[in-house]
């Protein structure tokens, strides 16, 4: 079975601070996903990577980074979180050898940011 | 401009009925479909997925259907039942998903006892 874990369900940082969300799967797969979920807003991508120090943007990168030294982690940044950055967000994994690109999610981290 | 659209928020269906969740989209680029189901509090699993070359897809009490022409997709439940209930999220990609996938906003089902 496909793991996906993320470092922390919840999570409470301050305007301004600089916020770690930690991904690891331990499946090899080359693909991984940063989305971020909103009420009435369904999921949002906002970085993916192919490889390792491969990144790409996504459709709402503004305010984000990630790293990917490791191929089994992927890490957002929110370089100077803001209270819109308040969210759920979901870390997932897909490979590339099956070519059908099912994605496999964890459980997500709730990050509010007051 | 939103590419996927689940056009219900919500969706109440007695127990033991067919459960008929709609998603239309407008990238005719998309080549690959997939229904994700999620619990509060959890990450979406995988329900099903659909590749633009066919028209249906079954498993289990889950079927896709599209309709490539009209860019409209449903996946139907039969029979719904309690554990059923669940937010759904239809979701479509290029490339079979290499370059993350395009979400809908979901539809909240509700399986009446």
């Amino acid at each position: 079975d496909v793991k996906v874990t993320q470092s922390s369900r919840y999570l409470v940082k301050r305007t301004g601070e600089k916020v770690f969300l930690e991904c690891v799967q331990d499946m090899d797969h080359e693909n991984m996903f940063w989305y971020r979920q909103d009420p009435g807003l369904g999921l949002r991508l906002i970085y993916f990577s192919y490889d390792v120090k491969m990144k790409e943007k996504g459709d709402i990168p503004e305010g984000y980074s990630v790293s990917r030294e490791k191929k089994e982690r992927f890490s957002l940044i929110l370089e100077s979180a803001s209270t819109n950055q308040t969210s759920m967000y979901l870390c997932a994994s897909s490979s590339s050898g099956t070519g059908l690109g099912e994605q496999y999610f964890g459980p997500g981290t709730r990050l509010t940011v007051t | 401009d939103q590419q996927v659209k689940q056009n219900s928020p919500s969706l109440s269906v007695q127990e033991g009925r067919i459960s008929i969740l709609n998603c239309d989209y407008t990238n005719s680029m998309f080549d690959y479909f997939l229904w994700y189901k999620k619990y509060p509090a959890e990450g979406p699993t995988f329900l099903i997925s659909i590749s633009s070359i066919k028209d249906k897809n079954e498993d289990g009490r889950f079927t896709v259907f599209l309709n490539k022409s009209a860019k409209h997709l449903s996946l139907h439940i039969v029979p719904s039942q309690p554990g059923d209930s669940a937010v759904y999220f239809c979701a479509a990609s290029e490339r079979g998903g290499a370059d993350g996938l395009t979400f809908g906003k979901g539809t909240h089902l509700i399986i009446q006892p």
